[in-house]
């Protein structure tokens, strides 16, 4: 596609439920970052892959976050158990070259647990 | 740990003035600087990359300088429109392939 595609665009989960969160890099882009963004604040690392390899994970908050990027292309971003200070947006960003020049990031998913 | 911090938090402007967006980071050793736009419920745009080499990068309107040594950026726009109104992000980047550390966003109107 043309850009980074996430879905759903938007996300209301019960608190203690189970979510899953897609994003599409650009085709052929090596590497795939994952941000959280809390309202009114700027984006915050989570984890990033160089093509199926999940080389940091360091921005994980919890056990209870995962991610994976099983082909090297499509990533899933899990969160069980979720709780009301995971609402945020998350943004996942893509980019052709290993050191991660030409970012671009996908609109993101707004998460909303009640 | 970086940290990122920009200032001001929020800025209201008439149109057509010149404006100074500020940024500074608390460790003086990164690999790049980029200034961002968020316009809202969408992604980031990447406006401008400054290597840690270099001083200065230029588009069109908009100026971001860099001083390593200080760790401050600027992103200076020119003759601001209501279209520029959005939130303006900078993000460090250590080394390469590793991941940015954001500010907070400074959010601009721009009034007609």
């Amino acid at each position: 596609g043309a850009g980074v595609s996430q879905s759903p665009r938007y996300k209301v989960a019960k608190r203690g439920q189970d979510v899953a969160l897609r994003c599409d890099p650009i085709s052929g882009h090596v590497s795939l970052f994952w941000y959280q963004q809390a309202l009114g604040q700027g984006p915050e690392f989570l984890t990033y892959f160089q093509n199926e390899a999940q080389l940091d994970k360091s921005g994980l908050p919890s056990d209870r976050f995962f991610a994976e990027r099983p082909e090297g292309s499509v990533s899933t971003l899990k969160i069980q158990r979720t709780q009301q200070e995971d609402s945020a947006v998350y943004l996942c960003a893509s980019s052709p070259d290993p050191g991660g020049y030409g970012y671009t990031f996908g609109s993101g998913t707004r998460l909303t647990v009640v | 740990k970086q940290e990122v911090t920009q200032i001001p938090a929020a800025l209201s402007v008439p149109e057509g003035e010149n404006l100074v967006l500020n940024c500074s980071f608390t460790d003086s050793a990164i690999y790049n600087l980029q200034w961002f736009r968020q316009d809202p419920g969408k992604g980031l745009t990447s406006l401008l990359l400054i290597q840690s080499s270099q001083r200065e990068q230029t588009s069109g309107r908009l100026n971001a300088s860099l001083d390593k040594s200080s760790g401050r950026s600027t992103l200076y726009i020119a003759a601001s429109q209501p279209g520029d109104s959005a939130t303006y992000l900078c993000a460090v980047n250590i080394m390469a392939g590793n991941m940015l550390t954001f500010g907070g966003g400074t959010r601009l109107m721009v009034k007609p």
